[in-house]
């Protein structure tokens, strides 16, 4: 079982509609939570970050996570082509090791 | 603002030879992430640091080996290089290891 597991791609969404990207781990010592983008020959960008269960919203993105579970999701709302890139879940423990997802690529059709 | 800054950009090599990839951040951060992607996967974790001086192995570091004497630059270095090293590694920092990561650009090795 790998440690972080994301959603397998690719997720296709029409514009206007709602993107949502799933993710499970296994260390249940992991204290924080991201979801990355990255475009095609580029680095990752921070979208959102998470410590505390429950929801966090910032504009069109909402994390949600879920410790008893082992679960994080991103969702994306009013999706825009320009949202289409690789999403990329990451779980850090507190010591600083970070594990990251394969990624997920979104396509967002006009 | 320059942030974490990775050289070269670009670099091919042959088999066996060695080389270190530099990794400079000026946001005076105490976690420096060296990172593996090859294409079509996530990011593996090769070498990590926690602050000058202290590193620790990640989930891929044979064939790697880093050193941090100070907390701006966190070097890369591959011995003996081998086709199975061609990728693309990233340099991240973050203040402490709850915090998110800032990231360079990237270097794309070949080795052939």
């Amino acid at each position: 079982q790998k440690e972080v597991e994301q959603n397998s791609g690719p997720l296709s969404v029409p514009e206007g509609a709602i993107a949502s990207l799933n993710c499970t781990y296994s260390d249940r010592g992991s204290q924080s939570f991201f979801w990355y983008r990255q475009y095609s020959g580029k680095s990752p960008e921070l979208i959102m970050f998470i410590y505390s269960n429950g929801d966090k919203e910032d504009g069109r993105f909402t994390a949600q996570l879920n410790k008893a579970s082992q679960y994080v999701s991103l969702l994306i709302r009013d999706s825009q082509p320009s949202d289409s890139a690789t999403y990329l879940c990451a779980v850090n423990t507190n010591a600083g090791k970070s594990t990251f997802g394969d990624g997920t690529t979104l396509t967002v059709k006009p | 603002n320059a942030g974490v800054t990775q050289t070269p950009k670009f670099r091919i090599l042959k088999i066996g030879q060695s080389m270190t990839l530099q990794c400079t951040q000026d946001m005076n951060h105490n976690y420096m992430y060296w990172y593996r992607q090859d294409p079509g996967m996530g990011l593996k974790l090769i070498y990590y640091s926690v602050g000058a001086g202290i590193t620790d192995k990640g989930e891929v570091p044979n064939g790697y080996n880093v050193s941090r004497s100070t907390t701006e630059d966190f070097p890369l270095r591959l011995e003996l290089a081998a086709p199975s090293q061609t990728s693309v590694y990233f340099c991240a920092s973050s203040f402490q290891g709850s915090q998110p990561q800032h990231f360079g650009d990237g270097t794309r090795l070949s080795i052939l």
